[in-house]
């Protein structure tokens, strides 16, 4: 079953403006990861939060992580038309080994 | 560095027909998983691998085989194709101990007519 419930399911913005995409999931994690998917190609890693961390950076990607509220959000900052693509949340458990869930994904669509 | 390279890109099976997807990694990654994406949805795990000799099921097993004889490679084999199993496939691999990224393959796009 799937972990994280992305919101929005599609989201369409002008270059340089801001996107803010949701991630919502169900059960306890040892991480969350956001990955970005441009059509037709492979999943590409973009960011990873510890379950005890709240916030994260990277270049212009800011994470947040809400453990209480089980969510999580990323903020791409100054968008760019090449940012066109999906965007996944992924939660990796805190049992074990254990694998990614992912979530089905915000479309993001930067118009020049 | 070629990371992790998955082959074929694209297939088209017959109802019934058996094939291998193959997955090679090459950063000495411990752990290596399957998935398939299908329209609309997330990555969905079929099976994965924490080192050779070692398998397990992830949550859409049925109809697909792995075995893992080296820490390099990690195929897919499709039993007996069916129209259900069409989707694209992913290999995806990363390092033990938890919290890091994982690798992901360019993907197969599996057609089963």
């Amino acid at each position: 079953s799937q972990q994280g419930e992305e919101d929005p399911q599609a989201l369409s913005i002008q270059e340089g403006e801001n996107a803010t995409m949701n991630c919502s999931y169900k059960t306890s994690i040892n991480n969350l990861q956001w990955y970005r998917q441009n059509s037709g190609r492979g999943l590409v890693h973009l960011i990873l939060i510890r379950s005890n961390e709240r916030e994260k950076h990277s270049g212009r990607l800011r994470v947040t992580l809400d453990t209480s509220k089980k969510s999580s959000s990323l903020l791409i900052t100054a968008s760019r038309a090449a940012d066109t693509a999906s965007y996944f949340c992924a939660t990796e458990g805190d049992s074990g080994y254990s694998t990614l869930t992912f979530g089905k994904g915000t479309m993001l669509l930067v118009s020049p | 560095n070629a990371g992790v390279t998955q082959t074929p890109k694209f297939q088209v099976l017959k109802t019934g027909q058996s094939m291998t997807l193959q997955c090679a990694q090459d950063m000495n990654h411990e752990y290596m998983s399957w998935y398939r994406q299908d329209p609309g949805m997330g990555l969905r795990l079929i099976h994965y691998s924490v080192g050779a000799g070692i398998t397990d099921q992830g949550e859409v097993p049925n109809g697909y085989n792995v075995s893992r004889s080296t820490t390099e490679d990690f195929p897919l084999r499709l039993l007996s194709a069916a129209p259900s199993q069409t989707s694209v496939y992913f290999c995806a691999s990363n390092r033990q101990g938890g919290n890091y990224g994982y690798t992901f393959g360019s993907g197969t796009r599996l057609t089963v007519v």
